[in-house]
């Protein structure tokens, strides 16, 4: 594709039941990352997938929050037991290498809302 | 540990104005600055980038931003604004963690551009 995309665009849940957030990556980039943007509080940094190296997770805020890279591509974020706090937009952005001076592209966002 | 620092939440200014938005950082080694710009309803893209050399860095859309080390500053400055330019900024810096970059976004300053 031609840039990062996610799915889904809006998600609707009720407090208690698991989310998967999708990611789908820039062909080709072995970096991705993933972020939560709330209201007024910029970006918080939750995990960091570089190539076959062990993800930097230092950022996922508690246990129920987990996340997957399937063959170096697709990437899921999976929330257990969500939580109204845990409403916010999460998003992916991919670079071409883990290298820190390359550019990040960025999807459009999931918005979740837990009821 | 890394921090970045916007130090206002929101600018207003008048079309054809000069804007300064602030940036800080801290962190005890050499690292790489951006800022990003996220327009309304649409992702975040990078408007520029200090790697190395020039301590003057020029980005899209007319915006510059000066590295000064010694103030740990990246202030990002426009000469004269234009509507368009209304939107969320953000700051961000990338410092090696394990395995890699890890980047850390400032909270975001919203630009405001009235006519």
């Amino acid at each position: 594709g031609a840039g990062v995309s996610q799915s889904p665009s809006n998600k609707v849940t009720e407090k208690g039941k698991d989310v998967e957030l999708r990611c789908d990556p820039i062909s080709g980039h072995t970096a991705l990352y993933w972020y939560r943007q709330s209201l007024g509080q910029g970006l918080e940094f939750l995990i960091y997938f570089q190539g076959n190296s062990a993800p930097d997770k230092s950022g996922l805020p508690s246990d129920r929050f987990s996340a997957e890279r399937t063959g170096g591509s697709v990437s899921t974020l999976t929330i257990q037991r969500t939580q109204q706090e845990d409403s916010a937009v999460y998003l992916c952005a991919s670079s071409s290498s883990g290298e820190g001076y390359n550019e990040q592209f960025f999807g459009p966002g999931t918005r979740l809302t837990v009821l | 540990a890394q921090s970045v620092t916007q130090l206002d939440s929101q600018v207003p200014v008048f079309e054809e104005a000069p804007v300064e938005l602030r940036c800080n950082y801290s962190s005890s080694v050499s690292v790489y600055l951006f800022w990003y710009v996220q327009y309304p309803n649409q992702g975040l893209q990078l408007l520029l980038k200090y790697l190395s050399g020039s301590t003057l860095v020029k980005g899209i859309n007319g915006f510059e931003a000066e590295f000064n080390k010694s103030q740990t500053s990246f202030h990002l400055r426009k000469p004269s604004v234009h509507i368009s330019d209304t939107a969320e900024y953000f700051c961000a810096v990338s410092e090696t963690s394990a395995g890699g970059f890890k980047t850390i976004f400032g909270a975001g300053t919203r630009l405001f551009v009235k006519a």
